[in-house]
């Protein structure tokens, strides 16, 4: 139990288009599903806090215009990062917290590659 | 202070060794502490957890232990095998209204477990 999917798990696009990450619960419901990213060796950032049905919550300094989250349903979550480039490359990862248990559980993450 | 700070950066041990991972908060609203491994390439994967009323909590290998005056927790593997070698993440939460379970992360230690 407790699995969270991301779809896709790499991407490659080039500077100036905007790509779509999915998250999705697959055996529980989440309230609240997190976006992290990762730098190599690094710790993972936290981007925002994703509620159902209600707008995101940005942490400081991330542009929300840029990464735009929607969170859909109890097991949807999805980042769109528009206007992609180079320096948005890196590891983005979702989390989904367990209504009921209340842990948090993490995708296998995405790696982004903007040319 | 919403910070959690972790050591060692990083560490080697020989098979069969009990590699300990440490980390210290200073805000007393901390109320649940877990513990993620992650391996290259993928998401983290949530090991064990804790809770300030007990001071020392173990699945299979995997121990925490718990100093609520000290404001800290660690991390033992024991008998630690080569698969074991990756990166640990500590964590803590605070229980805010509303209580959505934002994690604070450690900066990670790296492990490498030798054969």
């Amino acid at each position: 139990g407790a699995v969270v999917s991301q779809h896709p798990s790499w991407v490659i696009c080039k500077s100036g288009t905007s790509v779509k990450i999915e998250c999705r619960s697959l055996d529980f419901q989440a309230t609240t599903m997190f976006w992290y990213r990762q730098f190599p060796k690094q710790s993972l950032m936290l981007m925002a806090t994703s509620n159902e049905g209600s707008k995101a919550t940005y942490e400081q300094g991330v542009e929300k215009d840029k990464f735009l989250i929607n969170h859909a349903s109890l097991t949807l979550s999805t980042l769109t990062v528009t206007s992609a480039h180079p320096e948005d490359s890196s590891f983005y990862i979702c989390s989904a917290r367990d209504l009921l248990a209340g842990e948090q559980f993490f995708g296998p993450g995405t790696r982004l590659t903007v040319l | 202070q919403q910070q959690v700070k972790q050591s060692p950066q990083s560490l080697i041990v020989q098979k069969g060794g009990i590699p300990i991972i440490n980390c210290a908060y200073e805000n007393t609203a901390f109320d649940y502490f877990p513990w993620y491994q992650q391996f290259p390439g993928k998401g983290p994967a949530l090991l064990i957890a804790i809770r300030p009323d007990v001071s020392e909590k173990k699945e299979g290998r995997f121990t925490i232990s718990f100093n609520k005056s000290a404001k800290q927790f660690s991390l033992h593997i024991m008998d630690s095998q080569p698969g074991d070698s990756a990166t640990y993440f500590c964590a803590a939460s605070i229980r805010e209204v509303p209580d959505t379970g934002k994690l604070i992360f450690g900066q990670g230690t790296t492990l490498q477990v030798k054969p």
